[in-house]
């Protein structure tokens, strides 16, 4: 099984910070990489897929990069609606797996 | 807009079956190329896919509980649903029906409890 790990687990910022939240593969899964927010009570909603690919309708403060193993989801400046769990999602086999969430919280 | 809404009991005795069905609306669930798919929540905790079936009807589950899944689809209906059988109370979670488009998630349901106890 691909294991995702994300780091860190919670996170500290203030409104106009700049954010990054890892998320590593137990293996290779190419691009093969999504990112979801999460707000208590809410389904999850898309914000990245393959890795860098920005879902319609989503912020440009929100971005993805890498590939491989170690994939980053930047907040270029954080908002107050960006106060929330973050979730990254592995597909390169069917059977998908989540990271265990980064919980973004107000400092 | 596509919109998808879960349905079912909220509560589920142990050893017992677990039944719930996602209808679809704003759009044909049989139009597209879309998988069709259940992903769970326990209460703090992170997201668990459970399977997904394509507009043809095929199937993937997760190994961990392919044993006890059945995911069917009623195109008649626009429905499709999910079975999961022998429930103890490790099976109490938000349930959430969702589309992926190859397999990221787009549209998603507002998810139901459903909590496993006599």
């Amino acid at each position: 099984d691909i294991q995702m790990t994300q780091s860190p687990s919670t996170l500290s910022a203030s409104v106009g910070d700049r954010v990054t939240i890892t998320c590593r593969a137990s293996q290779s899964i190419s691009s093969w990489l999504a990112w979801y927010q999460q707000k208590p009570g809410k389904a999850p909603k898309l914000l990245i897929y393959k890795a860098s690919s920005l879902e319609s309708g989503v912020p440009s403060r929100f971005s993805g990069s890498g590939s491989g193993t170690e994939f980053t989801l930047t907040i270029s400046s954080l908002q107050p609606d960006d106060f929330a769990t973050y979730y990254c999602q592995q597909y390169n086999s069917y059977r998908q797996t989540f990271g265990q969430g980064t919980k973004v919280e107000i400092k | 807009q596509v919109q998808l809404q879960e349905s079912g009991p909220g509560l589920v005795k142990p050893s017992q079956t677990l039944s719930l069905t996602c209808t679809v609306s704003g759009g044909s669930i049989s139009s597209g190329s879309y998988y069709w798919s259940w992903i769970r929540q326990p209460a703090g905790k992170g997201l668990e896919w459970i399977g997904r079936i394509y507009t043809s009807g095929s199937t993937n589950y997760n190994p961990s509980l392919k044993s006890r899944v059945t995911i069917s689809v009623d195109t008649s209906k626009n429905q499709f649903s999910l079975k999961l059988s022998s429930v103890t109370a490790a099976d109490t979670a938000v349930y959430y029906c969702a589309r992926a488009v190859g397999f990221w998630y787009d549209y998603w349901g507002q998810g139901t409890l459903v909590t496993v106890s006599s």
